[in-house]
């Protein structure tokens, strides 16, 4: 069956960066699009962007242009997002989904703290 | 961006009992191939959301058929019939016309 499977919690310090990760399987990882969410407890869901694991090609809300960076990996049918220059702002639950999200992964926690 | 807003903020629903809940969207979701880009999620506690409606009438797979979708351009609704002690959560609409994809702010469904 589809599965998404996400890295574990982080906690990161301001100014620094992490990369998430959303290993997936049970499904063709190469034809298919990968999105990202952020969600702060408490709060609704917010769009980032998206990425089709064909050709790494990338749509990205414009409010997290620069703030996101999307990739691929065919070869282990996983798929990234690093997020950069981090502020309490940043800290969130994140999760991937795929196509129109019929998937989605577990989610992982961010906390941005000094 | 397009907003989408829905209501009621809350509904408290007795089991069996049918449940409505509304979404409008800023602008038209519907796309000149006559598709209407309007979906539906559920949150349960501490869960990812999951799909239940998509192109705003269409079923997901596995989603119980007391749950339908039905609406316009710019309004929506969800019903949900003969509520469930697992329907309860966060229902969230979504538009997926345009960049960027956007949500309304969830209304909180409990059982009475």
């Amino acid at each position: 069956q589809v599965k998404l499977q996400q890295s574990g919690a982080e906690l990161v310090k301001p100014g620094a960066s992490v990369k998430l990760s959303c290993k997936t399987s049970g499904y063709t990882f190469s034809t298919s699009y990968m999105s990202w969410f952020k969600q702060i407890p408490g709060q609704s869901i917010e769009w980032i962007g998206m990425i089709y694991a064909g050709d790494g090609g990338t749509g990205y809300n414009q409010k997290f242009k620069g703030k996101a960076t999307l990739t691929v990996d065919t070869s282990s049918s996983t798929a990234y997002m690093d997020l950069s220059s981090l502020t309490t702002e940043d800290s969130a639950v994140y999760f991937c989904a795929r196509d129109t999200m019929a998937y989605w992964g577990q989610g992982v926690m961010v906390t941005v703290s000094s | 961006d397009i907003v989408m807003t829905q209501a009621p903020l809350s509904v408290s629903v007795t089991p069996g009992e049918s449940a409505s809940i509304s979404c409008r969207s800023s602008k038209s979701l519907l796309h000149s191939n006559g598709i209407t880009y309007v979906y539906w999620y559920l949150q349960k506690p501490g869960k990812s959301p999951q799909l239940l409606i998509y192109r705003m009438s269409n079923l997901a797979s596995g989603v119980p058929d007391r749950f339908s979708g039905s609406g316009s351009e710019t309004d929506f609704t969800l019903k949900i019939s003969r509520v469930e002690a697992e329907d309860v959560g966060i229902y969230y609409c979504g538009q997926l016309l345009e960049n960027p994809w956007t949500f309304g702010g969830g209304t909180k469904l409990e059982l009475k």
